[in-house]
């Protein structure tokens, strides 16, 4: 399993792009990353999952250089109701469960 | 509205006493996912299952047990065995074991004592 490293926590303004760069040096070549989104006493959400280079999607973008053993989720212009827990997962296609680990996250706060 | 359901949202249960906490997906969804997460961490896997009749334990299935007849249904049972019962537990399900797009129910707070 690739293990990640994320900061873990962040404070923003509002109308701020916001940044969180994971770390993911043991990345597998049939691995992929996926961001996951919490809010207090609810399930994650899945935000958005990329291989390589950039993926964008309505709410986020995610930004995976060549060596793939960071990446970075891009959140534009967030406000107060983007203050969450943000997991960055790396896993690979095998079919097995186990393969997705889920650790501490980011906490996101969004001040006014 | 497809999605995931879990009840109740709050459990409560004396020590020694077997728990069940209901999982049910409209989604037609193959695998589902149980996790539990405690204060301040991430989740842990639990048990997962592929396909119905079949499930395979996750990274801390000690104290837990499932089952899977149905492909709608995949309930938990912690178990007196369960040293740490008191978490909040989350059900997922996904098209495949292989997607990354899991979908989460709302989670039941057990609190044992």
């Amino acid at each position: 399993l690739a293990k990640t490293t994320q900061p873990i926590s962040m404070d923003s303004y509002e109308g701020q792009e916001v940044n969180i760069t994971c770390s993911h040096n043991n990345i597998a070549t049939n691995d992929y990353i996926t961001w996951y989104q919490q809010f207090p006493s609810q399930g994650p959400r899945f935000i958005i999952q990329g291989y390589k280079t950039k993926v964008t999607n309505e709410v986020a973008s995610l930004f995976i250089p060549a060596d793939r053993k960071s990446s970075t989720l891009s959140l534009p212009r967030v406000s107060l109701s983007d203050t969450a827990v943000y997991y960055c997962l790396v896993g690979g296609p095998s079919g097995s469960a186990r393969q997705l680990t889920f650790g501490s996250g980011t906490q996101l706060t969004v001040l006014p | 509205d497809g999605g995931i359901t879990q009840s109740p949202k709050y459990l409560f249960r004396k020590e020694g006493q077997n728990v069940t906490l209901s999982c049910e997906q409209n989604l037609n969804h193959d695998a589902m996912y149980w996790y539990r997460q405690d204060p301040g961490q991430g989740l842990r896997l639990i048990y997962y299952s592929q396909i119905v009749n079949d499930f395979q334990k996750g990274d801390i299935a000690e104290g837990y047990s499932v089952s899977r007849e149905k492909k709608e249904s995949f309930p938990l049972t912690v178990t007196s065995a369960q040293k740490n019962p008191t978490a909040f537990y989350l059900c997922a399900s996904s098209r495949g074991s292989d997607s990354y797009e899991q979908y989460f129910g709302p989670g039941t707070r057990l609190t044992v004592t």
